[in-house]
């Protein structure tokens, strides 16, 4: 089947500090994966994607690269803000009309 | 561009009600779907469609009904509240592999 596994959180850092949100799945084809944030009383936002292996997806300092041999794409950022502060979703989709997310990272960052 | 729109934000009723929960999207995108939010759980699908008139269920269909009878509008009908329908409800649309647009979501308690 067809499945997102994320580390379990909540994450806790201080301002500048690197951050990495690990992400694998289980995947019958091959699919697309993105990252999806949510921040307090939204509904959630698209980060990044990457449609094929070893694609890196980037978006507002944030990075990850499709690892098709370690069934991964890890989340990174060189140096959070405390704006990043909200919950990180990792998905994958064949078909863009059904996705598969994880469970969620929440993350908070203190200046 | 208003986007995917949600109403109503914020929702309480009895056991046994029926209510319908309004989701419409002014991008002209061909797929709409539904989601709830649950602690833990991540994001679960309930209902989708590739375009109006045309319907599907998800990993979670049972109380819901949907229908799209427009390519804008995709609205989600409880048939009788249950409590364990207590959940965050997102709507979101989407075109092939572009990746979700979320409406802000609606909080539907059941009590």
């Amino acid at each position: 089947g067809n499945s997102v596994t994320q580390m379990e959180g909540p994450v806790t850092l201080s301002e500048e500090a690197f951050l990495t949100i690990n992400c694998t799945y289980t995947a019958t084809g091959y699919p697309s994966l993105f990252w999806y944030v949510q921040y307090p009383g939204e509904g959630l936002q698209l980060l990044l994607k990457a449609t094929k292996a070893d694609d890196k997806g980037s978006n507002k300092g944030f990075e990850a690269t499709y690892r098709k041999e370690t069934t991964s794409f890890h989340l990174e950022k060189g140096s959070v803000q405390v704006s990043d502060s909200a919950v990180y979703f990792c998905a994958l989709s064949y078909t863009g009309n059904q996705f598969y997310f994880g469970t969620g990272t929440s993350l908070t960052v203190i200046p | 561009n208003a986007g995917v729109t949600q109403t109503p934000k914020f929702q309480v009723l009895k056991t046994g009600q029926s209510m319908t929960l309004q989701c419409a999207q002014d991008m002209n995108h061909e797929y709409m779907s539904w989601y709830r939010q649950d602690p833990g759980m991540g994001l679960r699908l309930i209902h989708y469609s590739v375009g109006a008139g045309i319907t599907d269920q998800g990993e979670v269909p049972n109380g819901y009904n949907v229908s799209r009878s427009t390519t804008e509008d995709f609205p989600l009908r409880l048939l009788s509240a249950a409590p364990s329908q207590t959940s965050v409800y997102f709507c979101a649309s989407s075109t092939t592999m572009g990746g979700y647009t979320f409406g802000s979501g609606t909080r539907l308690t059941v009590v």
